[in-house]
């Protein structure tokens, strides 16, 4: 029973295409997250929902978007892919009360821009 | 940004004691710390953490100073599949959804 599950695991493409990532969640959390890590290992947030709401959006090119139709998915698509988007992509979920504690990620989906 | 500061990188021996230290001398007076680690290819995984009682758990314990401007995490008998990239956040606890802010972390290497 896989909490936090992504999909497809590995992704490879050309320059330019359009692109989607799939993430579910079964535990029952109301907010989830992706994360992108990139080539150096940084983990840094990108987009947070709360209840379908969007709440953290940080400095992301308007070519990625994210979608969350109800509370145990986010998925995210990517516009015009570009050799920068390389990386390993996280989605995450928590339950708000529980604080930074109760995070599950899921096992990451490596795009890699060819 | 980070709020934390660790070792790029530690050994320690397989069935020892491993000992990784954070410093994070701005932490304010309502924020937690938090451990995390990654195990290659992996998603961060939780791991304990605490404001500034001493934590234990089945998976490690957890040292503040009493000025909380440091604290360690000790993984008391480390085994290989301990090592892993460990993470020192500090966050806030309570109601409301919490970013985790990820810093370089330290890239823990159990020896057999």
């Amino acid at each position: 029973d896989t909490a936090v599950s992504q999909t497809p695991k590995y992704l490879v493409t050309q320059m330019g295409n359009d692109k989607s990532i799939k993430c579910e969640q079964n535990l029952g959390h109301d907010t989830m997250y992706w994360y992108k890590q990139d080539s150096k290992k940084f983990l840094k947030i990108m987009f947070s929902y709360n209840n379908k709401e969007l709440i953290i959006n940080e400095t992301v090119p308007n070519r990625f978007s994210p979608k969350s139709p109800d509370k145990a998915h986010l998925n995210l698509h990517i516009n015009s892919l570009e050799l920068g988007d390389s990386a390993v992509y996280f989605c995450a979920s928590s339950r708000r009360g529980q604080g930074a504690s109760g995070y599950t990620f899921g096992s990451g989906t490596r795009l890699t821009v060819v | 940004d980070a709020k934390t500061t660790q070792p790029t990188s530690m050994d320690c021996a397989e069935g020892r004691a491993a000992n990784l230290p954070c410093n994070h001398s701005t932490i304010s007076g309502n924020e937690y710390v938090y451990w995390y680690r990654q195990i290659h290819s992996q998603g961060p995984q939780y791991i304990i953490h605490g404001l500034k009682n001493n934590e234990t758990n089945e998976m490690a314990s957890l040292i503040i100073t009493e000025d909380r401007k440091s604290s360690t995490l000790i993984l008391p008998h480390a085994t290989l599949r301990d090592t892993a990239v460990y993470y020192c956040i500090v966050a806030y606890s309570g109601a409301g959804s919490y970013q985790l802010t990820f810093g370089k972390g330290t890239k823990l290497s159990v020896i057999p």
